[in-house]
């Protein structure tokens, strides 16, 4: 059973102080492992698709990146609104479903 | 654009009341998907289609039905209300192509159901 889990649960940052969020995944085949932000009240927003391990995408603060078993979620000097929940999903190559973690809530305080 | 668009964003039912989500997407895209998101779970796929007059259960379909007669329309409806109900629902969308990779979601705003 495809499975993906998050952590942590949540994390508390100072503004300036960079930390990492892990997704582990177990899937039979991987077609992309998705990251999305999610603010409250909100639906979730597209952040990057990884499809292979070794592979590493980058946007502003954020840098992911992929191995056989994980993806991190790097932020680098976040800012208050970097604050939100970030979700993990995978999407295998056979079916049409994606599998979402249950997400990290990051607060970063100013 | 709009994108994907869902109404009503809050509603309360009582049990055993019915009611239909709306959704709508003004992007051509094929594929459509109805999620629920319950606290400190991930989102679980409810219903999803593959285009017009198609459609296909996900994980936790019970309890509610779809259908796809347009290529821009996604209703969810949900039959005899049940506490077990309350959540919130996400619509998303996505284009999927022969040779597409994986797909990218496009969610709407959520819609915010209570059922007492």
């Amino acid at each position: 059973e495809d499975q993906v889990t998050q952590s942590p649960e949540a994390l508390r940052l100072q503004e300036g102080e960079s930390s990492s969020l892990n997704c582990s995944y177990t899937v039979s085949g991987l077609r992309g492992l998705f990251w999305y932000r999610q603010d409250p009240g909100k639906g979730p927003e597209f952040l990057f698709t990884l499809y292979s391990a070794g592979e590493e995408k980058e946007k502003e603060r954020l840098k992911a990146t992929l191995t056989k078993k994980e993806s991190f979620l790097h932020i680098t000097a976040p800012k208050p609104e970097d604050s939100a929940t970030y979700l993990c999903a995978v999407q295998a190559t056979y079916g049409q479903n994606f599998v979402f973690g249950p997400g990290t809530r990051l607060s970063v305080l100013p | 654009n709009a994108g994907v668009t869902q109404t009503p964003k809050f509603r309360i039912l009582k049990i055993g009341q019915s009611m239909t989500l709306q959704c709508t997407q003004d992007m051509n895209h094929n594929y459509m998907y109805w999620y629920r998101q319950d606290p400190g779970m991930g989102l679980k796929l409810i219903y999803y289609s593959v285009g017009a007059g198609i459609t296909d259960k996900g994980e936790v379909p019970n309890g509610y039905n779809v259908s796809r007669s347009t290529t821009e329309d996604f209703p969810l409806r949900l039959e005899l209300a049940a506490p077990s109900q309350t959540s919130v629902y996400f619509c998303a969308s996505s284009y999927t192509g022969q040779y597409s990779g994986a797909n990218v979601l496009t969610f709407g705003a959520g819609s915010r159901l209570t059922v007492l």
